[in-house]
Order: structure tokens, then sequence, then C-alpha cells
């Protein structure tokens, strides 16, 4: 596609409840991010992949955080039990190695009741 | 560790007037420095970079920046700002190395007034 899209664009859990959300990166870019922005923040890097491997997770606020891209394309972050904390704007950026750039979608706004 | 600092949390100026965003950087080597601006609602847009090239870099919607090793500064500019450049602006610093992550500054959220 021509940009970053993510799905879906908002999600309403109660807490406790799982959710995943997705992230359909720009075709041929092979690093991939996904960021935290709480309100009035800014974003927060949570994971890294290259392909399909995550080379960095040190972002991830919990375990009940899990992030993958089994086929080096969509990923899916996973959260589990959702908490109130865990409201936020969930951002996944796609990096042009070239020119060291990420392209970001829209991200997904989590609110957890 | 690389971070990045915007000094002012709210700029307001009126439409037709200069904008300057502050943001210094600490970085232990030569930086990637980008900003990018959100609006409300929408994705965060590139709007410049600078990557070791020229100091002086010109970005979309005529803004541009300077990069000052010696002052650490890397300062948005625009000569007259427009009632669509109102947003949230954030000045960032890549890794550069390794996992090349982004490090965001706090954001500046500039207000144009009619």
């Amino acid at each position: 596609g021509a940009g970053v899209s993510q799905s879906p664009r908002y999600k309403v859990a109660k807490r406790g409840q799982d959710v995943a959300l997705r992230c359909d990166p720009i075709s041929g870019h092979v690093s991939l991010f996904w960021y935290q922005q709480a309100l009035g923040q800014g974003p927060e890097f949570l994971t890294y992949f290259q392909n399909e491997a995550q080379l960095d997770k040190s972002g991830l606020p919990s375990d009940r955080f899990f992030a993958e891209r089994p086929e080096g394309s969509v990923s899916t972050l996973k959260i589990q039990r959702t908490q109130q904390e865990d409201s936020a704007v969930y951002l996944c950026a796609s990096r042009n190695s070239g020119t060291d750039t990420q392209y970001f979608g829209p991200g997904t706004r989590l609110t957890v009741l | 560790a690389q971070s990045v600092t915007q000094l002012d949390s709210h700029v307001s100026v009126s439409e037709g007037t200069p904008v300057l965003l502050r943001c210094n950087y600490s970085s232990s080597y030569s930086p990637s420095l980008f900003w990018y601006v959100q609006h409300p609602n929408k994705g965060l847009q590139l709007l410049l970079k600078y990557t070791s090239a020229a100091t002086l870099v010109k970005g979309i919607n005529g803004f541009e920046a300077e990069f000052k090793k010696s002052e650490t500064s890397f300062h948005l500019t625009k000569p007259s700002a427009h009632m669509s450049d109102a947003a949230e602006y954030f000045c960032v610093v890549s890794e550069g190395s390794g996992t090349y992550k982004y490090i965001f500054g706090t954001g500046t959220r500039l207000k144009v007034l009619a």
C-alpha cells in the first residue's frame, strides 16, 4: 500500500480483556516499530522487528504486552488482561533503511474502561 | 544515551508572524534529527530531517531547521505562520545504530491566532 495502515483505529476494552492491534507496514520495509503515546506525551518506543525477528523489546512495559511479525510483514501487538494504564494511542512505523526515516500509521486509540 | 528536550510545551503566534519551536538534543555522536507534525486525530508526518549533510534543512510547508552542534540545538522555524500550521510538533533523535529507534521530545503545541 501507499502508507502504513493500522486497525482498528479505535478500540474500547473492559479491564481484563485481551486486545490485538494490527499493523500493515509499507511494502518492502524490513524494519517495523511499535510506539505507545499516552495522552499529552510524546511517543515512547515499545519494540522493534527486523523482518520476522524481534530484536529489541526493551520498551514493553510488562509481560502482558506481546508483539509478533511471523512472516516479516504484518505485525500484531497483543495486550493481555488490559489495565486502565494501558489506555493510549499505539503507533506503528516502518523504516526506509536507505533514508533512515520512519513512516507512521494513524495509530490505534485504546481506551480501557 | 540520546535525548531531546523541547523547551516550550505551548507556543502561540499570530497568523503571518514567524514561528520558532525550540529543541535541544543530547547525543554521543553525530545524530540524525527529525521534526514531525501531528494534527489532531492524524498520524505523524515528517516535516524535515538532518543527517549530517547541510546544517540548514528545508522541509515541507515552508518549515526549516538549523543544526547547531556547538549549541546542541535543532530549532524549527517558519517565516510566516498559517492557520493550518496549528498542531503538535515533535523533535526526534534517532538512536542511529542498533535498532535505530526514535526518541521523541515531549512535544510543542502550536496555536495560531487569527
